[in-house]
Parts: C-alpha cells; sequence; structure tokens
C-alpha cells in the first residue's frame, strides 16, 4: 500500500533532548513538508523539501532541523533550541500541483 | 498580513442546513487551493482541490474560487452530524512549492 508514515505515535522528549521524528513516504512525491499543530490552531511550516538534498525554512523554523538524503525520507530534528516543543507533528508530500497527502501524525510531550 | 486567513468560528449550523466556509490568501500569483477536513486527533484528509475561478462540486461540497478577489470559499449542503470538525483552507503560494494553511474553522452540527 502507499502512504506516508510517521514514527513514532507518540513521544516524549526530556528537557535539553534532542529527538528525531520520522517520516517515510513510498508514493514516489517530490515535495515533502513538516507541519506543527497547537491545541485549537492551525497548521503552522517548519520545513519543506522540493528535492533531494535541499530544503526551505518554513515559518517556525526555530529550533528544528531536516535533512532530505533519499526522495522517501524526512526527518525531523526537534533540537534543544525549541524551547516550547509539545505539540501535534504532521508530515505531508506531494507531486506536482496535486494536493499533499498527509501521515498519521507524531504527538511530541515534553516531560 | 498572514498568507492565508479563515473566518473565526467556531460555526454551529443545525442538521441538513448549509455550512459556508471563507478563506482569503495574499500572494496574487498562487494557483491550487484545497480545502481539508480535520476530526479531533486526527491527520488532515482532502475534501476538495480547486485550481481555476468558478463552482466546483462533489457530492454535498462545493468550492468557490474567485481569483480577483482572492477568496476561495467551501459550502457544505445538508449538513449532517458527522461533518462536525474542523475545515482548513489551503493555499499553494505562487513560483514555489509552500504549501500554506489557514487556522481553521471549526464546523458542529447540531442534531
Amino acid at each position: 500500500d502507499g502512504g506516508i508514515t510517521q514514527s513514532p505515535k507518540y513521544l516524549f522528549r526530556k528537557e535539553g533532548q534532542n529527538v528525531t521524528l520520522s517520516c517515510e513516504q513510498n508514493l514516489n512525491h517530490d515535495a515533502m513538508y513538516w507541519y506543527r499543530q497547537d491545541p485549537g490552531q492551525g497548521l503552522r511550516l517548519i520545513y519543506y523539501s522540493q528535492i533531494v538534498n535541499d530544503f526551505q525554512k518554513g515559518d517556525i523554523a526555530e529550533g528544528y532541523s531536516v535533512s532530505r538524503e533519499k526522495k522517501e525520507s524526512f526527518p525531523l530534528t526537534v533540537t534543544s533550541a525549541q524551547k516550547n516543543p509539545t505539540a501535534f507533528y504532521l508530515c505531508a508530500s506531494r507531486k506536482g500541483n496535486t494536493e499533499a497527502f498527509f501521515g498519521q501524525g507524531t504527538r511530541l510531550t515534553v516531560v | 498580513q498572514k498568507e492565508v486567513e479563515q473566518n473565526s468560528g467556531p460555526l454551529s449550523v443545525p442538521e441538513g442546513a448549509i455550512a459556508s466556509l471563507n478563506c482569503t490568501y495574499s500572494d496574487r500569483g498562487s494557483q491550487s487551493f484545497f480545502w481539508y477536513r480535520q476530526y479531533s486527533g486526527k491527520s488532515p484528509e482532502l475534501i476538495m482541490s480547486i485550481y481555476s475561478n468558478g463552482d466546483k462540486e462533489d457530492g454535498r461540497f462545493t468550492a468557490q474560487l474567485n481569483k480577483a478577489s482572492q477568496y476561495v470559499s467551501l459550502l457544505i449542503r445538508d449538513s449532517q452530524p458527522s461533518d462536525s470538525a474542523t475545515y482548513l483552507c489551503a493555499v499553494r503560494l505562487s513560483n514555489d512549492y509552500k504549501l500554506s494553511f489557514g487556522a481553521g474553522t471549526t464546523v458542529t452540527v447540531r442534531a
């Protein structure tokens, strides 16, 4: 089955710790995106990538980093510099001018 | 000015009524417009995509696009309790793969 897989579904981070969220797609999509969603809010763009080895900052990139070494994979690292990381993180991919498809999300909580 | 803005909610409508959702965008060159539905705790799912001026109908849903006014709307006819969700407007900005979302409008359909 084609789709986007995010893992883990739930993640707990200690203060000062870096954590990496996984996003893998087998849809042969070129573009991939990371969004953050806080309770009752819309989606805010963290990073996006159009092709391998290239990515752009979105609206709230501070405290986050990404890589795009393979077309299928776009992992997001939440660094210790992100002071308020508790949120629902969504990965999406799309091809050309079509709609974006979303993974099931990762819920990150700071403990 | 935000790139994508939606009318503030929440919106409460009786079962069987029409729900009207509005979205404006700032980039006049934007070419692709999408409406997503998101149930609480879940990832967004596509309802409609629209690329040219006018109306596009799919079942009980109608999307309307007016590029001159930089306005896109979604009408939900014969609203059902299962339509209760948050509706997100998304716009692909011109000359870029950036896909920006509005803050969402929460719709509640009263039985």
